[in-house]
């Protein structure tokens, strides 16, 4: 079936460091692919999507460029914050529901 | 703020027992999804409706049942709870039921078994 693996975290960064998070994906076809952020007691957020091949996504200052070649769909940022510090999760459709990866902790220190 | 309300925020009860979780999309989504979160299975699909009709099933436990109502607003009811029924059940909603629209989350509720 359907699977989503992203790199496991700790993810330890420095203010203004820059940020890789993997992810690749297994489907079958071209899904659409997602990342989600989590702050600490809250639900998930969208952060950005994008819908087919060489598709990039981006939002506040994150990217994502939809790989079919790798099936992956790496989060990059140039320059992480303290506010950056969450969970992030990468998130394939798969029919209606969306298949999560397990999540990425993100801590950024100042 | 999402705008998908979710209530109660926590809740805390004994194994054997019954609860239901409560769910208000956001305005003009019909379709309404529950996810559940713990640490060892992370995030997993249970169920999905759309306009008051399931649309999808996942990995969704017989004791589990849920349902939306002519209003939208959904409700996921947990019977026999177990220990391992212990998690974050977050909800979701969608304009339509389209898997490739970026679903919206709610904050949550905490479910605890003792």
């Amino acid at each position: 079936g359907d699977s989503v693996t992203q790199m496991e975290g700790p993810v330890t960064l420095s203010e203004e460091a820059f940020l890789t998070i993997n992810c690749t994906y297994t489907a079958t076809g071209y899904p659409s692919l997602f990342w989600y952020v989590q702050y600490p007691g809250e639900g998930l957020q969208l952060l950005l999507k994008a819908t087919k091949a060489d598709d990039k996504g981006s939002n506040k200052g994150f990217e994502a460029t939809y790989r079919k070649e790798t099936t992956s769909f790496h989060l990059e940022k140039g320059s992480v914050q303290v506010s950056d510090s969450a969970v992030y999760f990468c998130a394939l459709a798969s029919g209606t529901a969306l298949i999560f990866g397990k999540g990425t902790t993100l801590s950024v220190s100042s | 703020d999402s705008g998908v309300t979710q209530t109660p925020k926590h809740l805390i009860t004994a194994t054997g027992q019954r609860v239901t979780l409560r769910c208000s999309p956001r305005s003009g989504d019909l379709s309404v999804y529950w996810y559940q979160q713990s640490l060892d299975q992370g995030l997993q699909f249970l169920i999905h409706y759309y306009n008051g009709e399931e649309r999808a099933k996942g990995n969704i436990l017989e004791r589990f049942s849920a349902q939306q109502f002519p209003d939208l607003h959904s409700e996921l009811n947990l019977s026999s709870l177990e220990l391992g029924d212990s998690a974050l059940y977050f909800c979701a909603s969608s304009v339509e039921g389209d898997g490739n629209q970026p679903q919206h989350f709610g904050d949550g509720t905490r479910l605890s078994i003792l």
